[in-house]
C-alpha cells in the first residue's frame, strides 16, 4: 500500500538523549517534510527537503537535523532531546513547491514523543 | 507576520450544515488547502482552492475569496464520523505552507 511509513510510534525517552525519528515513502514524491503539533496550535514545520541531496530549515528547526540521501528516506534527528521536543511528529511528502495544485500532501501515522 | 484565523472549536447536529471559516494574512498566496484530522490519527487532504469561487466535492464545499484574506469549508449532511479537526492552510509565495491550529468538529446526535 503506497504511503509514508514513520516509526517508532511512541517513545518515552529521557533529556539528554538522542533520538531518530525514521520516516519513509514509496510514492517517489519529491518533496518530504517534518512537522510537530502541539495542542492549540497549528502544524509547524521542522525541516524539509525539496528533493534527494537537498534539505531546508523551516519555521522551528532548533535542535533538530535532517538528512535526505535518497528520495525515500527522511530522517528526523534530535541531538539532545529536551521537555519541549515533547510533541506528535508527522512526516509528509508531497510532489513539491512550483505547482502549487498538485502539492497536496499524505502524511505517515505520526510519533509521539515524550521527554522527561 | 503570517497568520491563519480559525474558530477553535464548533458544535453541529446529525444530519445539519455547518460553515468552518478560515481567514488568513500570508506574504504572496499560492493557494488554500483544508484537511481532516481525526483524534490521534494523520491529517488527510480535503481541497485545494486558488481561484475564487466554490469547488463542490459531495457532501464537502469549499470557499475562496482572495480579495478578503477568506475560506469557508461547507459540510451537508452531517454525519457522526465528520467528528474531527478541520485544518485550514495557506501557501505562501514560497509555496510553503502556513497552518492555523485547526477546528474542532462535535457532531450530536
Amino acid at each position: 500500500i503506497a504511503g509514508i511509513t514513520q516509526a517508532p510510534t511512541s517513545q518515552i525517552l529521557a533529556a539528554g538523549r538522542r533520538m531518530t525519528l525514521r520516516c519513509t515513502q514509496d510514492m517517489r514524491h519529491n518533496a518530504m517534510y517534518w512537522y510537530r503539533q502541539d495542542l492549540g496550535l497549528g502544524l509547524r514545520l521542522i525541516h524539509y527537503s525539496n528533493t534527494a541531496g537537498t534539505t531546508g530549515k523551516g519555521e522551528v528547526p532548533d535542535g533538530y537535523s535532517v538528512s535526505r540521501a535518497n528520495t525515500d528516506d527522511f530522517p528526523l534527528t534530535l541531538a539532545s532531546a529536551v521537555p519541549s521536543q515533547t510533541s506528535v511528529y508527522f512526516c509528509a511528502s508531497g510532489q513539491g513547491q512550483g505547482d502549487s495544485g498538485a502539492n497536496v500532501l499524505t502524511f505517515g501515522a505520526g510519533s509521539r514523543l515524550t521527554v522527561l | 507576520g503570517q497568520n491563519i484565523d480559525q474558530p477553535t472549536e464548533m458544535t453541529a447536529t446529525e444530519g445539519a450544515i455547518v460553515q468552518i471559516n478560515c481567514t488568513y494574512q500570508t506574504s504572496g498566496f499560492n493557494g488554500l488547502f483544508w484537511y481532516q484530522q481525526h483524534a490521534g490519527e494523520a491529517p488527510t487532504f480535503l481541497s485545494y482552492n486558488v481561484l475564487d469561487g466554490l469547488e463542490e466535492k459531495g457532501r464537502f464545499s469549499s470557499f475562496l475569496s482572495r480579495s478578503k484574506g477568506y475560506s469557508y469549508l461547507l459540510l451537508k449532511e452531517l454525519q457522526m464520523k465528520d467528528s474531527a479537526s478541520y485544518l485550514c492552510a495557506a501557501m505562501d509565495s514560497n509555496y510553503q505552507l502556513i497552518w492555523g491550529a485547526g477546528t474542532k468538529l462535535i457532531i450530536k446526535p
